[in-house]
């Protein structure tokens, strides 16, 4: 049974670009939690999402930040005209049930590089 | 709100010498409270986590932890270091029913020979 796989590990965008982060759960789970690692910092929530449901989205910034969760294929983290500040490690977790934070899953995040 | 500071970035000990890594944690309501390892290139892993059953409790790998309500803590600890022990490590708390953690920002445990 795989993983939480994230791809790309490592993702380099010129600043303006949009960078697309996919995260497939783990098989059976329906539940999916985005973090985000800025340098020196702990993981930060972002977003949880259930199949084409945004559940919680309170820790996404309010501008050029999407996530998605459709009934096929994996979850997709999308940052528009990316700027340096957007540089961090992104982490996917999932979960097979409503008491996500007690078991969470996690890939090897996607590395973002903003030049 | 729910907050974790964990003391000390970088932490290294010699092998076979005992582990502490320190979690202090905020929450206005009985928290839930997890420890998670980081290994090099890896996500993370659940080695052990606190729901408001026994106060000491034991995890993966030879690690345990105790969670202390009168002193707001949950440090980490493990009786004698392995050098697979190196690895990044993170306190978490959440509360019942709620879907996200609130992590700490990470020790980094160094293990010399």
């Amino acid at each position: 049974n795989a993983g939480v796989m994230q791809n790309p590990r490592h993702l380099v965008r010129r600043r303006g670009q949009e960078a697309r982060l996919r995260c497939s759960p783990m098989k059976g789970h329906s539940h999916v939690y985005w973090y985000r690692q800025l340098p020196e910092e702990g993981l930060k929530f972002m977003v949880y999402l259930q199949k084409e449901n945004i559940i919680d989205e309170s820790g996404m910034p309010k501008e050029r930040f999407s996530a998605e969760f459709p009934k096929e294929g994996p979850s997709i983290l999308r940052i528009q005209q990316v700027v340096r500040g957007d540089s961090a490690a992104y982490f996917c977790a999932s979960s097979p049930n409503i008491q996500g934070n007690e078991k969470l899953f996690f890939g090897s995040g996607t590395q973002l590089s903003v030049l | 709100a729910q907050s974790v500071t964990q003391l000390g970035s970088h932490v290294s000990v010699s092998e076979g010498a005992l582990v502490l890594l320190r979690c202090n944690y905020s929450s206005s309501v009985p928290p839930y409270l997890f420890w998670y390892v980081q290994y090099p290139n890896q996500g993370l892993q659940l080695l052990l986590k606190y729901t408001s059953a026994a106060t000491l409790v034991k995890g993966i790998n030879g690690f345990e932890a105790e969670f202390k309500k009168s002193e707001t803590s949950f440090h980490l600890t493990k009786p004698s270091a392995h050098m697979s022990d190196a690895a990044e490590y993170f306190c978490a708390v959440s509360i019942k029913g709620a879907q996200k953690l609130v992590f700490g920002q990470g020790t980094r445990l160094t293990i010399n020979p």
